[in-house]
């Protein structure tokens, strides 16, 4: 089975570093993605990781350990914008290419001034 | 191209009424899936589908049921209403294996 978790809350200062973890345990494993969702809105693409390492894309970065069953989500110089919550979410591997997502419960993530 | 588009935007039913939720992509995609989200639970996968004319359960599937007669268009159905039910509803679509999932602006459904 699957088994996601992260952090709820998290609070950070603008202009700071925040890094969201991601921990999971799946009987098999596809790839990862974060997602970033505000208040009120869909989901939206963030990243995607599939092979161990980082991945870096402008302000955010998204790192995997398949052997740790870990992932974070970094964000750099954070901006009131970035006020959201993260999701992280896992593509178990099935036998008929479903591309079905198992998510985590998110973590809402506050900047302050 | 407007993507993803759920229709409708809000709707309060009545315990007992039912309603269908429509979700329609533009952009040719195969997968399509429908998903609540409700406060501490994360997104959850109520169905979803790998093509035109094929359907399939997801985590929490009881009171719900789907149809994909098109491959633009993914129906959600709700037969009989409970308060249990009130919560957001996203759909979702992707092209391929390893693409990511683009998700509508969501239908927030209550029921009283």
């Amino acid at each position: 089975g699957q088994n996601i978790d992260q952090p709820t809350e998290m609070t950070a200062t603008e202009g700071a570093i925040v890094q969201i973890n991601c921990t999971y345990q799946t009987s098999g494993f596809n790839g990862l993605f974060w997602y970033q969702q505000h208040a009120g809105e869909a989901p939206t693409f963030l990243s995607y990781n599939v092979l161990d390492g980082l991945e870096e894309k402008g302000r955010f970065s998204s790192f995997l350990s398949r052997s740790k069953g870990y992932s974070y989500l970094l964000l750099k110089e954070l901006q009131m914008k970035d006020s959201a919550s993260y999701l992280c979410a896992v593509s178990p591997p099935y036998g008929g290419a479903t591309n079905k997502l198992i998510f985590g419960t998110g973590t809402l993530l506050a900047v302050q001034p | 191209n407007a993507g993803v588009t759920q229709t409708p935007k809000f709707r309060v039913l009545k315990t007992g009424q039912s309603m269908t939720l429509l979700c329609a992509q533009d952009m040719n995609h195969e997968y399509m899936y429908w998903y609540r989200q409700d406060p501490g639970m994360g997104l959850r996968l109520i169905h979803y589908s790998v093509g035109e004319g094929t359907t399939a359960k997801g985590e929490v599937p009881d009171g719900y049921n789907v149809s994909r007669l098109k491959k633009q268009n993914f129906l959600l159905g709700l037969e009989s209403a409970a308060p249990s039910q009130t919560s957001v509803y996203f759909c979702a679509s992707i092209g391929g294996v390893g693409e990511t999932q683009y998700f509508g602006p969501g239908t927030r459904l209550l029921v009283l």
